[in-house]
């Protein structure tokens, strides 16, 4: 099965919150990561977080950490129809590799 | 902050043609970068690891002799496609970063082989 794994699709009305869950199977992660992709595009960074932290907050963005249960989140507040896009949650492991291993993305739909 | 560059961001070619892709780090060095792929409605999935000045490590899977991958410089990785068939044509990502930062990704390329 998948290491990382995500929900996928999510729809929200315009102005409500997101949150998009990620869960993951490696313990030995050090980094977590949220990618935004556009269609057509390549990743955007969105936000990250080290292994050793429960929370982030950037703005309207904030990551939950839960590292008993391996569960990632990304909560998305005032969502706006630009946030439509596939969202994915990535790690790096604590191998030396600095390659990420992703989720399969979650597909935000925002409804005016 | 970091910036990666990736070009071309389409090509569309014949059957049996090679590709070439590049992947530029603008702004910093990158002694190690990562190309991706990306079928449609998929995933990334984790190609080969490309190293500076030595061989690129390829992931289980991936041949070789088809993805051709040279980082001559600290800023710059191709990936060649030789002899590109249509079961090729996908979306090409690759991705550096510096230390412990955060990787950046390039706009990707979109390969279509008729």
């Amino acid at each position: 099965g998948e290491d990382v794994e995500q929900s996928l699709f999510l729809s929200v009305r315009e102005g409500d919150s997101s949150v998009i869950n990620c869960t993951y199977t490696d313990s030995s992660s050090t980094y977590l990561y949220w990618y935004k992709q556009e269609p057509g595009a390549g990743l955007q960074l969105l936000t990250y977080i080290f292994s050793n932290m429960d929370m982030k907050q950037d703005q309207r963005l904030t990551v939950l950490l839960n590292k008993k249960d391996k569960h990632l989140s990304l909560r998305i507040a005032d969502t706006q129809t630009g946030d439509s896009a596939i969202y994915f949650c990535a790690e790096i492991r604590h191998t030396g590799r600095r390659a990420l291993t992703f989720g399969s993305g979650t597909r935000l739909q925002v409804q005016p | 902050g970091a910036v990666v560059s990736q070009h071309p961001s389409w090509v569309i070619c014949k059957s049996g043609t090679s590709v070439k892709i590049e992947c530029r780090s603008l702004d910093f060095q990158a002694t190690t970068m990562f190309w991706y792929r990306q079928f449609p409605k998929q995933s990334l999935m984790l190609m080969a690891t490309s190293n500076e000045g030595s061989k690129a490590t390829y992931e289980q899977g991936v041949e070789k002799d088809k993805f051709l991958i040279n980082h001559a410089s600290l800023t710059l990785s191709t990936l060649t496609v030789t002899s590109a068939h249509p079961e090729d044509s996908s979306f090409y990502i690759c991705s550096a970063g510096t230390g412990d930062q955060p990787q950046h990704f390039g706009d990707g390329t979109r390969l279509s082989i008729l």
